[in-house]
């Protein structure tokens, strides 16, 4: 069974570039890893997915090593709106596993 | 495009009575979920559903919990009776057929934050 460990806080300055990872030791030849952004009192929201290598969007780039044991969250040039819980989430056929989240706090 | 629809926003109930909450998923999106998210950790997952069927609800505490999905689209999640420690909020998810290794990203509904007095 897949597991995910991620950093329960981060804090950061406007401009700056964050990086978040999450370790997924057991991950499963057919899982890919997602990354969510949710602010309170809303639904999580989709950011960035991979399965290998590196993935870059319009918001943010997502680093999958080799091995895929890990994935770090890339984001550039943060600003305040950024300031939310960031999740993993692996998934294989018929497993959810999410991180408890990463509360990324940007500061002026 | 319209986005996941839950009802109600809040619930607040005394303990051992019954709750439903509802969900109108995203037109043709054919997979639903529904998370329960404690304060402060992330979303569990309590059922998906492919279509009409319940594809995995391991998670699911049946001996209080049931839900349905009838006719593949809106979906109820219903519990009776309810205790203390069901105090969170409920979300609903939906997501497109998957292809391949390609994921099919959830979109999720604002929830229901239920409080169990």
């Amino acid at each position: 069974l897949a597991k995910t460990t991620q950093p329960i806080s981060m804090d950061s300055y406007e401009g700056q570039e964050v990086n978040i990872t999450c370790s997924h030791n057991n991950i499963a030849t057919n899982d890919y890893i997602t990354w969510y952004q949710q602010f309170p009192s809303q639904g999580p929201r989709f950011i960035i997915q991979g399965y290998k290598t590196k993935v870059t969007n319009e918001v943010a780039s997502l680093f999958i090593p080799a091995d895929r044991k890990s994935s770090t969250l890339s984001l550039p040039r943060v600003s305040l709106s950024d300031t939310a819980v960031y999740y993993c989430l692996v998934k294989g056929n018929y497993q959810l596993i999410w991180g408890a989240g990463t509360k990324l706090i940007i500061k002026p | 495009e319209a986005g996941v629809v839950q009802s109600p926003r809040y619930k607040i109930i005394e303990k051992k009575q019954p709750v439903a909450f509802w969900c109108n998923p995203i037109s043709g999106h054919n997979t639903l979920y529904w998370y329960r998210q404690n304060l402060g950790q992330g979303p569990e997952l309590l059922i998906r559903y492919e279509n009409e069927e319940a594809v995995d609800d391991s998670q699911l505490p049946k001996d209080r919990f049931s839900a349905e999905r009838l006719k593949g689209v809106d979906s109820t999640l219903k519990i009776q009776p309810a205790e203390l420690g069901d105090s969170a909020v409920y979300l609903c998810a939906s997501s497109r057929p998957a292809a391949g290794l390609i994921g099919n990203e959830q979109f999720f509904g604002p929830g229901t934050r239920l409080t169990v007095l």
